[in-house]
């Protein structure tokens, strides 16, 4: 059972657009995170959101816990190539991680 | 510097086989995960440890089997490999509160034939 649902699966772009990822839950988790991942190597952790209604950012990347603390959204400003890769949102509960599915992002230069 | 490390990288076995997949960590680390990924699924946990001597059951273990005997070490064994356990494995490691990062190993490929 997936806990996390992330959408959209895949996103193509071309280099200079904004994107929005969503990652929506029944659940609510104490923390939730968002990681990267590239080809052949393992998710690495961009941000991690606590408080219902915060907002963080990270140059480009705009990260969003909803109110109830059961949402997210990342989005991205003027994507680059560079951007591309898989984006997982992960709830934490009991220092556990549930993570979304991901979504495929790719930037066309 | 600390890290994370997996071994092998990619393993292709047979059906029935006793597969072991290697993980260590050098973060000092008390908690410990074993986690696969698969196409449409993200990542989805197997067994997790809190510490040395303590394995807990995640939502997808059936079929695998953990063991810790130190801080470094968690190792992932498959029992009887079956073609369903072909995937990318990556282990990961946090410290002691759930608000810190869990740090993955780059992932070890398994193809069971």
């Amino acid at each position: 059972t997936q806990l996390l649902e992330q959408s959209p699966q895949f996103l193509s772009i071309q280099e200079g657009e904004n994107l929005t990822v969503y990652c929506n839950s029944s659940s609510v988790f104490s923390s939730l995170q968002w990681y990267r991942q590239e080809p052949g190597e393992g998710p690495v952790l961009l941000v991690t959101v606590v408080t219902g209604g915060e907002v963080k950012k990270l140059k480009r990347l705009t990260f969003q816990f909803g109110d109830a603390r059961k949402d997210s959204s990342l989005h991205i400003t003027a994507a680059q190539p560079g951007d591309t890769g898989l984006y997982l949102c992960a709830g934490a509960s009991d220092y556990k991680l549930s993570f979304g599915a991901g979504t495929t992002v790719t930037v066309r230069a | 510097d600390a890290e994370i490390t997996q071994s092998p990288r990619h393993k292709i076995t047979e059906t029935g086989r006793q597969v072991t997949l290697a993980c260590h960590q050098t973060w000092n680390h008390n908690n410990m995960f074993w986690y696969r990924q698969d196409l449409g699924h993200g990542l989805r946990l197997i067994h997790y440890s809190y510490g040395v001597h303590d394995t807990n059951k995640g939502e997808v273990s059936d079929g695998y089997s953990v063991s810790r005997s130190n801080t470094e070490d968690l190792p992932l064994t498959l029992e009887s490999a079956a073609s369903s356990q072909t995937s990318v494995y990556f282990c990961a490691s946090s410290a002691y509160t759930q608000l810190e990062t869990q740090y993955f190993g780059p992932g070890t490929r398994l193809l069971v034939l």
